[in-house]
């Protein structure tokens, strides 16, 4: 079956510093990824995407990185600030458009 | 606000209690879900509904029952519950293609 695990539990970043947060998969079929945020008290947040057929994307100070040869996936946080505290979830998507499998989540804390 | 809202935020409720939680989703989409959230787990998922059918029970117990009479409205109807069924229950609803929306969460609290 699929699974999908980030490598550390937590982070802990200098504000203004750049983060980087990994995520492995096994399923090498899986054609879409997705990075949700989490801050205390709510659900998660879509942060940014990203489809098989591409290596990297753009956003708002994210940027997410796909290696399917080594199965990888991470996202990059440009000039952290506080309110990047929260915990950040990487999916993945195979046949069944309707399902995501969830990694475990990295806590990322960012210092004063 | 991301359009799909759960209430109450939050409950406690004895194991002998019927309660029932509650999703609405303002997005248009046609399907959605519900997850489990327990600390240090990833999230589970329970159930799946398109177009008002459930096209997934992820082995769910049967103290848990589900009810979607249209595509925006979500229940989850608990009754019996044990302690280790407190986590935060969310909801989500997508339009296919893998990008879901979530609510906030229902805190659930057996005692």
């Amino acid at each position: 079956g699929e699974s999908v695990g980030l490598h550390l539990p937590t982070l802990s970043v200098q504000e203004g510093d750049n983060s980087i947060i990994n995520c492995a998969y096994s399923n090498s079929a899986s054609d879409y990824f997705i990075w949700y945020k989490q801050e205390s008290g709510k659900g998660p947040q879509f942060i940014i995407d990203i489809r098989s057929n591409m290596d990297k994307r753009q956003g708002q100070r994210v940027t997410v990185l796909l290696n399917k040869t080594v199965k990888h996936l991470s996202l990059q946080i440009a000039a952290t600030q506080p309110g990047d505290s929260a915990v950040y979830f990487c999916a993945e998507k195979g046949s069944d458009d309707y399902k995501l499998s969830f990694g475990a989540g990295t806590t990322v804390t960012v210092r004063a | 606000e991301t359009g799909v809202t759960q209430t109450p935020r939050h409950l406690v409720m004895g194991m002998t209690n019927k309660k029932s939680l509650k999703c609405e989703q303002h997005l248009g989409h046609n399907a959605m879900y519900w997850y489990k959230q327990s600390a240090k787990k990833p999230l589970e998922l329970m159930f799946v509904y398109n177009f008002k059918e459930q096209t997934e029970n992820n082995s769910v117990p049967s103290r848990f029952s589900p009810e979607c009479p249209n595509s925006s409205h979500l229940f989850l109807h608990l009754h019996t519950l044990q302690p280790e069924d407190s986590a935060l229950y969310l909801c989500a609803s997508s339009a296919g293609g893998g990008k879901l929306f979530f609510g906030s969460g229902t805190q659930l609290s057996v005692l």
